[in-house]
């Protein structure tokens, strides 16, 4: 079965110092990876997905399929990028739905 | 466009007391999900619809029953509600599923 690992539950850092938070996937077929973004009081949204390999707000995440790790990147972090992370997954089948591992809260201080 | 929107937000019902969630799209999209949001769990899938008239089993379907009589809604239904259904309950929608839209949640509370 499919599953999404996110390794830490809280992830602290100061304004301007570099972030990484990790995800880390099993899955057998050829996965579909996304970040996805809650920030406080607003809905979860999509912040990027592998197969566009874009930068959104500073981050970058790049597929390793030898190491079966998704993990997102940002250089400088900003206090506005306090909220919570989730990394998903999507199978290559019709369901579509997302795997959620189970969130990295980041906490950018001043 | 309002986009995804759930009814209601908040909600609080007796152990055995039943409910259904509302969740509604305006984008035209085929895909629309329920999942449930626990604490250090993420996010897990309910039931699921690939279009109009179509249901499916999710991750944690026990205890709920949904349907998509319209392409538009979808809803989620707790026949006799227990305290393990207490939670966050966030409905998602997507055309190609590439990117899902979600809804503001609904926090429902069983006692």
């Amino acid at each position: 079965a499919q599953r999404v690992t996110q390794p830490e539950k809280l992830l602290s850092v100061f304004k301007g110092a570099p972030v990484e938070l990790k995800c880390n996937y099993s899955y057998s077929g050829s996965p579909e990876l996304f970040w996805y973004v809650q920030y406080s009081r607003q809905r979860l949204q999509l912040l990027l997905r592998h197969i566009s390999r874009e930068s959104i707000k500073g981050f970058t995440a790049d597929l390793n399929k030898g190491e079966t790790s998704f993990h997102l990147k940002k250089p400088f972090a900003q206090e506005e990028d306090s909220a919570m992370y989730y990394c998903a997954l999507v199978m290559d089948t019709g369901r579509r739905a997302l795997t959620f591992g189970s969130g990295t809260r980041l906490q950018v201080q001043p | 466009n309002a986009g995804v929107t759930q009814t209601p937000k908040f909600r609080v019902l007796k152990t055995g007391q039943s409910m259904t969630l509302l969740c509604a799209q305006d984008m035209n999209h085929e895909y629309m999900y329920w999942y449930r949001q626990d604490p250090g769990m993420g996010l897990r899938l309910i039931h699921y619809s690939v279009g109009e008239g179509t249901t499916a089993k999710g991750e944690v379907p026990d205890g709920y029953n949904v349907s998509r009589l319209k392409k538009q809604n979808f809803l989620l239904g707790l026949e006799s509600a227990a305290p393990s259904q207490t939670s966050v309950y966030f409905c998602a929608s997507s055309q190609t599923a590439d990117t899902q839209y979600f809804g503001p949640g609904t926090r429902l509370t069983v006692l």
